[in-house]
């Protein structure tokens, strides 16, 4: 099985700032790699897909970029909506999550 | 557009069957996999399986001894059943669309908690 992680495990941002996750496979994923955001009671919300691509209404303050191993989500500038928690999913086999991470308020 | 909502017993007891049932409305089954996802309370998210409209499913190896996904296109439905259930099993249990297009899942339902107590 190929294992997920995520880095960090949590951060605390402000309003404004730039904010990268990093997601590693344990094996080569090719691109199939996607971006998650889950608030707090609410169902997770797909927002990359293909490593880079956006999903359809998703602001395009959300990009992505990786292949391979190594993976990243950056918002560019953190708006208060963007407090949640972010998973990586790969689907090259068997799909998987990473743990997570969450992004707080500063 | 496509919804969909999950159904079934809040409450199973330990040793005994999970079945949840996923309706689908607003569109067409087919040419998807429909996918079983699970959150424990506070903690993050774990793919069960998935079936494809043909009936061809997949599971996720550890529970692969427990689980049956079977979908009816039919009736617009797919359901999950878990035997021999412990507590670990209580989670969030999420029915998805998984678009081999995308190849992701990207569209949700609500969420049924269903909790294994005696």
């Amino acid at each position: 099985d190929i294992h997920m992680t995520q880095s960090p495990s949590s951060l605390s941002a402000s309003a404004g700032d730039r904010v990268t996750i990093t997601c590693r496979a344990s094996q080569s994923i090719r691109h199939y790699l996607n971006w998650f955001q889950q608030k707090p009671g609410k169902v997770p919300r797909l927002l990359i897909y293909g490593a880079s691509n956006l999903q359809s209404g998703v602001p395009s303050r959300f990009s992505g970029s990786g292949s391979g191993t190594d993976f990243t989500l950056t918002i560019s500038s953190l708006q208060p909506d963007d407090f949640a928690t972010y998973y990586c999913q790969q689907s090259f086999n068997s799909p998987d999550f990473g743990p997570g991470t969450r992004v707080e308020i500063k | 557009q496509v919804q969909l909502q999950e159904s079934g017993p809040g409450l199973v007891k330990p040793s005994e069957t999970l079945s949840l049932t996923c309706t689908v409305s607003g569109g067409s089954l087919s040419g998807f996999y429909w996918t079983w996802i699970r959150q424990p309370p506070g903690k993050g998210l774990e793919w069960i399986g998935y079936v494809h409209s043909s009936g061809n499913a997949q599971y996720k190896s550890s529970l692969r001894s427990r689980v049956t996904i079977q979908v009816d296109t039919s009736q617009s439905h797919f359901s999950l059943i878990l035997t021999s259930v412990t507590a670990a099993d209580t989670a969030l249990y999420y029915c998805a669309r998984y678009s081999p297009d995308l190849a992701a899942f990207d569209i949700w339902g609500q969420g049924a908690m269903v909790t294994v107590s005696s």
